[in-house]
């Protein structure tokens, strides 16, 4: 079945500082691949996400790139901030059986940054 | 347009009670889907419904797990005479018809004793 396999954390990072998490992928099709933050005690915030190959989500700083041949999708910041400071998940939709509102998830990589 | 909302936020329960967790949908959203998470693992999926229809819940626990979308209220996701391992953070997540972007409630965490 799909799965998500993403850099097991913890990351800590200076302010500033750039920021790499790997996220790798096994699916059937050409899922859409989303990045999900959780910021401590809330849910889970859409950051972005790409629908086909080659495509590059990004938003407030943090860029991911859609990479069939690799199946990847890291997650980078060129510049990070103390209010970064959160759990990131990398998910796809679909599973093996073609359901495409099933989101698969990794498991998750705490970032912290210090100032 | 004020996001999915759950309720409540935190849920303590004896070991046997019943829990009732509430998810109502952003405006417009008429699918809804409940995850769970457990402690440092990701999301796994629950359950898919659409207005008094349930259409996937192959990530349900066979027993004591139900969930419905009545026509009108919030979708409940229950769970009857709860045990240690059911705790957990459920999360609700909605999405228009035809989009497979979700957008997620702030969750539910539940503490059995």
């Amino acid at each position: 079945g799909n799965s998500v396999t993403q850099m097991e954390g913890p990351v800590t990072l200076s302010e500033e500082a750039f920021l790499t998490i790997n996220c790798t992928y096994t699916a059937t099709g050409y899922p859409s691949l989303f990045w999900y933050v959780q910021y401590p005690g809330e849910g889970l915030q859409l950051l972005l996400k790409a629908t086909k190959a080659d495509d590059k989500g990004s938003n407030k700083g943090f860029e991911a790139t859609y990479r069939k041949e690799t199946t990847s999708f890291h997650l980078e910041k060129g510049s990070v901030q103390v209010s970064d400071s959160a759990v990131y998940f990398c998910a796809l939709a679909g599973d093996s059986g073609g359901s495409n509102y099933k989101l698969t998830f990794g498991k998750g990589t705490l970032l912290t940054v210090n100032p | 347009n004020a996001g999915v909302m759950q309720n409540p936020r935190h849920l303590v329960r004896r070991r046997g009670q019943e829990a009732r967790l509430r998810c109502s949908p952003m405006k417009g959203h008429s699918h809804v889907y409940w995850y769970r998470q457990l402690p440092e693992e990701g999301l796994k999926f629950m359950v898919y419904l659409q207005k008094e229809n349930i259409i996937d819940e192959s990530g349900m626990p066979k027993e004591r797990f139900s969930a419905e979308f009545p026509k009108e209220g919030p979708s409940i996701l229950r769970i009857q005479q709860v045990v240690r391992g059911d705790s957990a953070a459920y999360f609700c997540a909605s999405s228009p018809p035809g989009e497979d972007t979700q957008y997620f409630g702030p969750g539910t965490r539940l503490t059995v004793l």
